[in-house]
């Protein structure tokens, strides 16, 4: 099956604890994106990747970084940097001119 | 900066009733406009995509209409049933390239009652 997958589902940080969420995609799609979404808001982007090795940051990029050492995959890192981290995040990625296709999203908790 | 608002943020229908959920958006030089539905705790599932030089698109009982000039998209849903109960989210997209981003509104929770 082709798709997106996220993990974990829940993940749970203790304070001053970095934290990386997984996005794998195996749709050969060039473009990745991971959202932010909060209660009752709508999605947010922190960063986005176009190619292998090249990402740009979205309107709330401060407190994440970001990889994208292959195609297939474009981990995030929630930084203890980041002070207000419970949210849900999603994952997505896109073929040129296409739809955005999205993953089943992680559910970020602190401790 | 281009915001995308919609309209109502929520909404609650007895099952069959026929109903329209609102989208505009500010800067009209958009490349396509997206209607996701999203269920609790789930990820978005991508519903109609209406391209800049298009006026509607039709999948089933769904039919959403772009008037880009006015900047607004309506999603009409016919003949609502209790399955059709989730958030849904407008979304529009600047660019042709696969990085181009999209800018989201902040949805309409929709609910039908049986």
């Amino acid at each position: 099956d082709g798709g997106i997958t996220q993990s974990p589902k829940y993940l749970f940080r203790k304070e001053g604890q970095n934290v990386t969420l997984s996005c794998e995609q195996n749709l050969n799609h060039d473009a990745m994106y991971w959202y932010r979404q909060d209660p009752g808001q709508g999605l947010r982007l922190i960063y986005y990747s176009q190619i292998v090795n090249d990402f740009q940051k979205g309107d709330i990029a401060e407190g994440y970084s970001v990889s994208r050492e292959k195609k297939e995959s474009f981990p995030l890192t929630v930084t203890s940097a980041q002070k207000n981290p419970t949210a849900f995040y999603l994952c997505a990625s896109s073929g040129r001119g296409e739809t955005q296709y999205f993953g089943p999203g992680t559910r970020l908790l602190v401790l | 900066k281009q915001e995308v608002t919609q309209i109502p943020a929520a909404l609650s229908v007895p099952e069959g009733e026929n109903l329209v959920l609102n989208c505009s958006f500010t800067d009209s030089a958009i490349y396509n406009l997206q209607w996701f539905r999203q269920d609790p705790g789930k990820g978005l599932t991508s519903l109609l995509l209406i391209q800049s030089s298009q006026r509607e698109q039709t999948s089933g009982r769904l039919n959403a209409s772009l008037d880009k000039s006015s900047g607004r998209s309506t999603l009409y849903i016919a003949a609502s049933q209790p399955g059709d109960s989730a958030t849904y989210l407008c979304a529009v997209r600047r660019g042709e390239t696969s990085g181009s981003r999209l800018t989201f509104g902040e949805g309409t929770q929709l609910t039908v009652n049986p």
